[in-house]
C-alpha cells in the first residue's frame, strides 16, 4: 500500500504527558499537512510543510504543539504537557505539486488521541 | 469570515432513493471545492475537485456539481455501501494549500 500512514493509530496518554505522532505522506509528495478532528466536526487545519519548510501555522497551534519534517519526507507531531482537550483525532494528509493533481491532499487514517 | 455549511447534518434514505447533499461556502478567491466520503474511524477519502461554477464531475453513483455559491453531491440509487459522512471544503487562493472544511453530512442507507 503506498498511501499515506501514521503511526500509532491509537494513543492513550495521562494530562501533562509528552505525545509524538509520526506521519509517512505518500512517495514524491512534497507536500504534507497536519489536521485535528473531533467528534462531530470536520477537520481543522493545523500546519503545512513544503519539503522540510514549515510554511504556514494555524492559530490552533499552541506553543505546546510542535510539527517537524527534517528531510522533507516523514513528519512527526509532539504535543507537550497533554490537556484533556487536545483529545481528538489527528490527520495527515499529503499532496503533490504536479499539475493537474496540485491541490488534491490525501489522507492517512488518523492517530486517535485520548487524554485522561 | 470563511464558512462551509453543510446541509442535512443527517440523511437516511432507501436504498435506490436518490437525493442530493448540500455544501454552500463563502470564501473570498476560491481556488478549489473538495469533496470527501469518511468512515467511521478512518480518514477521508478524497472524491472530487472543482474549481468553476458550471463544472460537474462523476463517479460511479455520485456526481459533484458548484455554482458560484455552493456546491451539490447528488447520489443516485444509493446502496447500503454508501453509508458515510460526506465531507465538503474549500481551497482559497490566497493561501498556501489549507483546506476549510464543513461538519459534514452523515448519511445512512438502509436496505
Amino acid at each position: 500500500d503506498t498511501g499515506v500512514s501514521q503511526n500509532p493509530r491509537h494513543k492513550i496518554t495521562k494530562r501533562g504527558q509528552n505525545v509524538t505522532f509520526r506521519c509517512d505522506p505518500i512517495s514524491e509528495h512534497n507536500r504534507l499537512y497536519w489536521y485535528r478532528q473531533t467528534l462531530g466536526q470536520g477537520p481543522e487545519f493545523l500546519t503545512y510543510f513544503q519539503n522540510e519548510a514549515q510554511l504556514e501555522k494555524s492559530r490552533l497551534l499552541s506553543d505546546r504543539f510542535s510539527a517537524e519534517r527534517p528531510k522533507g519526507s516523514f513528519s512527526t507531531l509532539e504535543i507537550q504537557r497533554t490537556e484533556q482537550g487536545d483529545s481528538a483525532m489527528y490527520l495527515c494528509a499529503s499532496s503533490p505539486t504536479t499539475s493537474g493533481a496540485f491541490n488534491e491532499q490525501f489522507f492517512g487514517p488518523g492517530t486517535r488521541l485520548t487524554v485522561l | 469570515e470563511d464558512q462551509v455549511t453543510q446541509s442535512p447534518e443527517a440523511l437516511r434514505l432507501q436504498e435506490g432513493e436518490s437525493s442530493s447533499l448540500n455544501c454552500s461556502y463563502t470564501v473570498s478567491g476560491l481556488r478549489g471545492l473538495f469533496w470527501y466520503r469518511q468512515d467511521p474511524g478512518k480518514g477521508p477519502e478524497f472524491l472530487f475537485t472543482l474549481y468553476s461554477a458550471g463544472e460537474e464531475k462523476e463517479k460511479e453513483r455520485l456526481k459533484a456539481t458548484l455554482t458560484k455559491k455552493e456546491s451539490f453531491l447528488h447520489i443516485t440509487a444509493p446502496k447500503p455501501e454508501d453509508s458515510a459522512t460526506y465531507l465538503c471544503a474549500v481551497q482559497r487562493g490566497s493561501t498556501l494549500g489549507r483546506l476549510y472544511f464543513g461538519r459534514g453530512t452523515q448519511l445512512t442507507v438502509w436496505p
